[in-house]
This record gives structure tokens, C-alpha cells and sequence, in this order.
């Protein structure tokens, strides 16, 4: 089975801290992503990545950076946190068909 | 018009009925289809891809309708355990990258 984990499942974090999210996935796969998901709006992509050192926006990466240094981590950096940024973040990664999520950091930012 | 739309429910049902779910997409050239299902404060979990010939996995049938851009997904002899909201998501080449597309889930509640 794979596995993808997050490195927190609940983080409360203050405005204008630095803010790090990890995803780590076992399976060797390829493609990693970061999402938000909020009520009503659903899961929304922020960063993408098909490569090592690689990585490509997605729909809303206003306020996030991303890094891909080894293959099986991918890191969501939050470069000063702000409160419209609180939401439930997922990692996901995949090899051809399909996505398998971790189990999402839940981010509260006061 | 949103990429991929999906009736946000709920849909009420009582166990043991069939109900059925379609999520419609804009994107003609849109290559591969699944549906998710996600748990109450849970992460989104792959259930079927979708294909043109249609699929079926058990109790689940998921159909896909290019010429209406439409996909399904039928579930019979509905479960208390199937209570979920499920995620429809259509992948389409742009850029070079596929890029994946979820809808916003429809609400599912079987009912004792």
C-alpha cells in the first residue's frame, strides 16, 4: 500500500511566522502535489511537482514556495503566514493514474 | 463556467436504494477520470477510474459519457458505510503536465 505522511496532523502557527509542511511518500512515486481544501471550495492546487528540484505552480501559489530535494519529500513553505491562509492542507502523490493523499495538517493561523 | 461541477447534495437515502451522482466537465480534451471518496475529516481516497466502456467494482458502476462530458457514478444496495462525499476529478494535458482537476464533492447520507 502507499503511504504518504504529513508531518503534523493540527499546527497553530501566529501571523507572520515562517511556516514548514512536510510530505513524505514511500511508494518511489514521481509526481507530488500540495492542496487546500476549505468548506465550499474544495481542493484547490497549490505546487506541483513531476521531478527532483523540480516544481510548477498551480492554481493559487500566492503566499507559498515549495521544495523538492529528494525524491519521496516534498516541502510547502509558508513564507509569513497569514490568517486567510488557515485551512487543512493535503499532500498527495501519484505515479500514473490516480493520487494517494496523506493524511492532512489541519493549520490555524492566528 | 467551473472546470468541473458537481451537485453538492446532500443526498438522503435509505440503505439498501441505488443512488446516482454526475459530475460534468468543460474541458473537451479532458484523458482520464476517477472518483474520490472522502470521509468526514479524513483524507480523499481513490475508489475507481472511469473509463469509456464503463467499470463497474462491486456494488459501484462509474460511466463516462464524452459526447455529453459527463461521468457517473452509480452505487446499489446502498450501505450505512457508504455515507462519504464523493469527489469527481478530470485530468487534461496543459502545458506539458496533466493537470488534475477535482470537483467539490457531492454529500452522500444512507439512512437506517
Amino acid at each position: 500500500d502507499v503511504k504518504v505522511t504529513q508531518s503534523s496532523r493540527y499546527l497553530v502557527k501566529r501571523t507572520g511566522e515562517k511556516v514548514f509542511l512536510e510530505c513524505v511518500q514511500d511508494m518511489d512515486h514521481e509526481n507530488m502535489f500540495w492542496y487546500r481544501q476549505d468548506p465550499g471550495l474544495g481542493l484547490r492546487l497549490i505546487y506541483f511537482s513531476y521531478d527532483v528540484k523540480m516544481k510548477e505552480k498551480g492554481d493559487i501559489p500566492e503566499g507559498y514556495s515549495v521544495s523538492r530535494e529528494k525524491k519521496e519529500r516534498f516541502s510547502l513553505i509558508l513564507e509569513s503566514a497569514s490568517t486567510n491562509q488557515t485551512s487543512m492542507y493535503l499532500c498527495a502523490s501519484s505515479q500514473q493514474y490516480g493520487q494517494y493523499f496523506g493524511p492532512g495538517t489541519r493549520l490555524t493561523v492566528t | 463556467r467551473k472546470e468541473v461541477e458537481q451537485d453538492p447534495g446532500p443526498f438522503n437515502v435509505p440503505e439498501g436504494a441505488t443512488v446516482a451522482f454526475n459530475c460534468t466537465y468543460s474541458n473537451s480534451a479532458s484523458q482520464s477520470f476517477f472518483w474520490y471518496r472522502q470521509d468526514c475529516r479524513k483524507e480523499p481516497k481513490l475508489l475507481m477510474s472511469v473509463y469509456s466502456s464503463g467499470n463497474e467494482d462491486g456494488r459501484f458502476t462509474a460511466q463516462l459519457n464524452r459526447a455529453s462530458q459527463y461521468i457517473s457514478l452509480l452505487i446499489r444496495d446502498s450501505k450505512l458505510s457508504d455515507s462519504a462525499t464523493y469527489l469527481c476529478v478530470v485530468n487534461f494535458l496543459s502545458g506539458g503536465y496533466q493537470k488534475v482537476t477535482f470537483g467539490t464533492g457531492t454529500k452522500l447520507q444512507v439512512i437506517p
